[in-house]
């Protein structure tokens, strides 16, 4: 079984408004994080925003937030007052176990979002 | 401050022969670890260097190998290379012991011929 899925692979939003990113996670472990990461066509992947499965509440980065969902297992992305520059391939990734000692980052697909003017 | 870099960008190979990738970690971090993204996929975990040891491995052969420096640096070889190995190869790094996020640099396009 997939543990990151990304439903949508492809968003399309105008300038200014918001949009949601949607990923579903699946692990067993309590002790979890999720991550967002941004990968425009240069091919960097640029660190977005990070929840913790024992956050109370979620996180958010500027324009970002993360609509965490742990009863559901999901954790949107939610891009607020979009601009041309978000414009890029989105993942969502997990972490399973403490953040404390050895962990590894497993992706989604990814969902391609492009913002029209 | 600088981020994670990595050389070379862009790389070309044939079939057979033998490459090796470099990565250096964002200032402050000991932890390295290598991921393969394949076209129109999400990165893939290959392994995690810390300590100069191999600390995790994914789900690939023994062609890949790495090496991590007393600076944090780190190198990955990938042997006897194949026409399905090319990817874009990106470096995270990290801190050990602590709860945190792994920075990525911007990658190694590899195309194998």
């Amino acid at each position: 079984a997939q543990k990151i899925t990304q439903t949508q692979p492809g968003m399309f939003v105008q300038e200014k408004e918001a949009v949601t990113l949607d990923c579903t996670y699946d692990t067993s472990d309590p002790s979890y994080g999720l991550f967002w990461y941004k990968q425009p066509s240069s091919g960097e992947m640029i660190f977005l925003i990070y929840q913790g499965s024992y956050d109370q509440q979620n996180a958010t980065e500027g324009r970002y937030s993360l609509n965490f969902q742990k009863a559901r297992k999901s954790a949107n992305l939610v891009i607020s007052a979009s601009q041309l520059g978000d414009s890029a391939m989105y993942f969502c990734a997990m972490r399973e176990g403490p953040g404390s000692g050895y962990s590894t980052l497993t992706f989604g697909k990814g969902t391609m979002l492009l913002v029209s003017p | 401050d600088a981020g994670v870099t990595q050389s070379p960008t862009h790389l070309i190979k044939t079939r057979g022969q033998q490459v090796t990738l470099r990565c250096s970690p964002k200032s402050g971090h000991d932890t390295v670890s290598w991921y393969q993204q394949a076209l129109g996929q999400g990165p893939q975990f290959i392994f995690q260097y810390y300590e100069e040891e191999e600390r995790q491995r994914g789900n690939f052969p023994d062609r890949f190998s790495g090496h991590q420096y007393p600076n944090y640096s780190s190198e990955l070889n990938v042997n006897a290379l194949l026409l399905g190995d090319s990817a874009l190869y990106l470096c995270a790094s990290s801190t050990m012991g602590r709860e945190k996020t792994q920075y990525f640099g911007p990658g190694t396009r590899l195309l194998v011929l």
